[in-house]
């Protein structure tokens, strides 16, 4: 069974510093992995994915994130915080030849002080 | 990019009415489109998956006969609620999938309010 968990229900920092946010998966196989991103009360947004290619993956607004299949984890990290970023994060799996079919993390949301 | 719109944003509707939310493939065709719900600070779940010209595929816990969902075109799947309850109370988020890549494309989402 493929499932992530997501290992903070909330994060905060300051505008300016680092960003991490942790998931772990657990896949029986080469898993395809992605980073959204919701604002409130909307749809999704693509971060990034990793699809295995390179293992550390970059996308949009400087997010980026490495996948690590010994640790089976695949954190997103940011240089800098942005006020903007503040959000809700998903760290999804796509399940196994079922194309389309995510499951999603329970989520961290992202809280950016001034 | 490819667009996918959802629609209404928003709705309110009396206990035991009907609600049909719309998700449309505005730029492509999409012969799967998926509809999860989303519990206030909770993930979005997987309902169901939305293939044209088939019935959909229901998740196992989810009420195939509450949740009615058609794909009757190529860029169009609805989801109706069927005699709304305040427990269906909700966000529900429409995506769309693109082509040979297999690329995914999300509604901005649904927020329903059964008083």
């Amino acid at each position: 069974a493929q499932s992530v968990t997501q290992l903070d229900s909330h994060v905060s920092v300051s505008e300016g510093t680092p960003v991490l946010l942790r998931c772990n998966y657990s896949s029986s196989y080469s898993p395809s992995l992605f980073w959204y991103v919701q604002h409130p009360n909307k749809g999704l947004q693509l971060l990034l994915k990793y699809t295995s290619a390179a293992t550390l993956v970059k996308g949009i607004n400087g997010f980026e994130a490495e996948f690590k299949k010994s640790e089976t984890s695949f954190h997103l990290t940011k240089p800098s915080a942005h006020m903007s970023d503040a959000a809700e994060y998903f760290c999804v799996v796509s399940l196994y030849n079922q194309g389309g079919k995510l499951i999603f993390g329970q989520g961290t949301e992202l809280s950016v002080k001034p | 990019g490819a667009v996918v719109s959802q629609h209404p944003s928003r709705v309110i509707c009396k206990s035991g009415t009907s609600v049909k939310i719309e998700c449309r493939s505005l730029d492509f065709q999409a012969t799967t489109m998926f509809w999860y719900r989303q519990f206030p600070k909770q993930s979005l779940m997987l309902m169901a998956t939305s293939n044209e010209g088939s019935k959909a595929t229901y998740e196992q816990g989810v009420e195939k006969d509450k949740f009615l969902i058609n794909h009757a075109s190529l860029t169009l799947s609805t989801l109706t609620v069927t005699s709304a309850h305040p427990e269906d109370s909700s966000f529900y988020i429409c995506s769309a999938l693109r082509g040979l890549e297999e690329k995914l494309f999300f509604g901005s989402g649904t927020q329903l309010s059964v008083l």
